[in-house]
């Protein structure tokens, strides 16, 4: 069954520096997303993305958040310059259409120190 | 814009006893609707859903839920539950005509007990 996958599965950086979580959708999906969970938050939505460009974001996505598909297979999350409170599991997922089911890779765990 | 209210932070339960997690929603528009289940140290698996058709949705581990429009709820049954249900379970709910973002409640721990 196909699935989303997520790498690296943890991540530890110091604060300040730029991260880049990386994302491989379902290969035939069109819609993707970043999502994410502080450690016993609910998990929330960041940013949706079709068509090479953002549909949606949150007020979480600001300026220091940015995703790109610089290829055909992989969807990235940069985040330019970490602080504490990005510490959290980022969720990637993916859907086939607008009404369709998203489906939730692993999750990276991102410590900022 | 949709709001999702799990009204139980965490639900003790005996093993093969029947366990009910709530879901009560908010929304202007029609709405569809999702349970996603974290095991520890995992991430999300969807659950079960409700896009349409009949109101009673089921999943393959024995779960099912019930869209209720009246009362707004979408809450999650299992008749007898297992150790292995030990999990965090998400409710979420996105609107119609919107790029599927999804809102999540705050989740509900389930913890099974022998």
């Amino acid at each position: 069954e196909p699935e989303v996958t997520q790498t690296p599965s943890h991540q530890v950086t110091q604060m300040g520096q730029e991260v880049i979580l990386r994302c491989v959708p379902i290969s035939n999906h069109l819609y993707f997303y970043w999502y994410r969970q502080i450690l016993g938050q609910k998990v929330e939505f960041l940013v949706s993305f079709y068509n090479n460009e953002i549909s949606e974001k949150s007020e979480i996505f600001d300026d220091q958040f940015s995703v790109e598909r610089p290829d055909g297979s992989n969807f990235t999350l940069k985040i330019r310059s970490t602080k504490l409170e990005d510490s959290a599991m980022y969720f990637c997922a993916s859907s086939e259409s607008l009404a369709g089911v998203l489906y939730f890779g692993p999750g990276t765990r991102l410590t900022v120190t | 814009a949709q709001s999702v209210t799990q009204l139980d932070s965490q639900v003790p339960v005996f093993e093969e006893a029947p366990v009910e997690l709530r879901c009560n929603y908010s929304s202007s528009v029609s709405v569809y609707l999702f349970w996603y289940v974290q095991y520890p140290n995992q991430g999300l698996q969807l659950l079960l859903k409700y896009l349409s058709g009949s109101t009673l949705v089921e999943s393959i581990n024995g779960f099912e839920a019930e869209f209720n429009k009246s009362q707004t709820s979408f809450h999650l049954r299992k008749p007898s539950v297992h150790i292995s249900d030990t999990a965090e379970y998400f409710c979420a709910v996105s609107g119609f005509g919107g790029y599927n973002k999804l809102i999540f409640g705050a989740g509900t721990r389930l913890a099974v007990h022998p």
